[in-house]
């Protein structure tokens, strides 16, 4: 149980477009997603917190109109990288819980490649 | 604020020896402490977790860690290593549950030699 799923794996896009990465939670109803930032050979960043229904809270310094996250149901969360550009590749991973939970269950990442 | 150091961003170890990764946060209340590992190109995975119950953790894999308030620590251990076992294990912290916000230590890559 407690499986979450990301689509694509891995993008390669070219500057100046707009990536879409899923995030699914297969086997419960995530109330709260989160999504993180991991750039090569470093810690895991939060970007930002999304709650069902609500606009994401997003972390300090995290530009949330460059990061446009949607948490439009119970099993789906999106982010969308607008006018992605090379400093924007990344390892981005992330991660649900259900109510009362005391675990985050994480996906496997997406890796994005701006050229 | 909380926060977590974890000592050490590469450790080795040969097959069959003791496997010991070490921990410290630092938490104004109780914390609740997570142990992940992620293998190459993978997301993470929850070895074990701590929340304020018993505080010797047997997590997944062999895995354990002991929570000692005394000395903020969290130390990852694992009697005997397996070649598997090589992979980047984050410590990390919340203060309300592992429902809210995380935060992670660096990291440290796990080599296993033969």
């Amino acid at each position: 149980g407690a499986v979450v799923s990301q689509h694509p794996s891995w993008v390669i896009c070219k500057s100046g477009t707009s990536v879409k990465i899923e995030c699914r939670s297969l086997d419960f109803q995530a109330t709260t997603m989160f999504w993180y930032r991991q750039f090569p050979k470093q810690s895991l960043m939060l970007m930002a917190t999304s709650n069902e229904g609500s606009k994401a809270t997003y972390e300090q310094g995290v530009e949330k109109d460059k990061f446009l996250i949607n948490h439009a149901s119970l099993t789906l969360s999106t982010l969308t990288v607008t006018s992605a550009h090379p400093e924007d590749s990344s390892f981005y991973i992330c991660s649900a819980i259900s109510r009362n939970q005391e675990t985050q269950y994480f996906g496997p990442g997406t890796r994005l490649l701006v050229l | 604020a909380q926060s977590v150091t974890q000592l050490g961003s590469h450790v080795s170890v040969s097959e069959g020896a003791l496997v010991l990764l070490r921990c410290n946060y630092s938490s104004s209340v109780p914390p609740y402490l997570f142990w992940y590992v992620q293998y190459p190109n993978q997301g993470l995975q929850l070895l074990l977790k701590y929340t304020s119950a018993a505080t010797l953790v047997k997590g997944i894999n062999g895995f354990e860690a002991e929570f000692k308030k005394s000395e903020t620590s969290f130390h990852l251990t694992k009697p005997s290593a397996h070649m598997s076992d090589a992979a980047e294990y984050f410590c990390a912290v919340s203060i309300t549950g592992g429902g809210n916000k995380l935060t992670f230590g660096t990291g440290t890559q796990l080599k296993v030699e033969l």
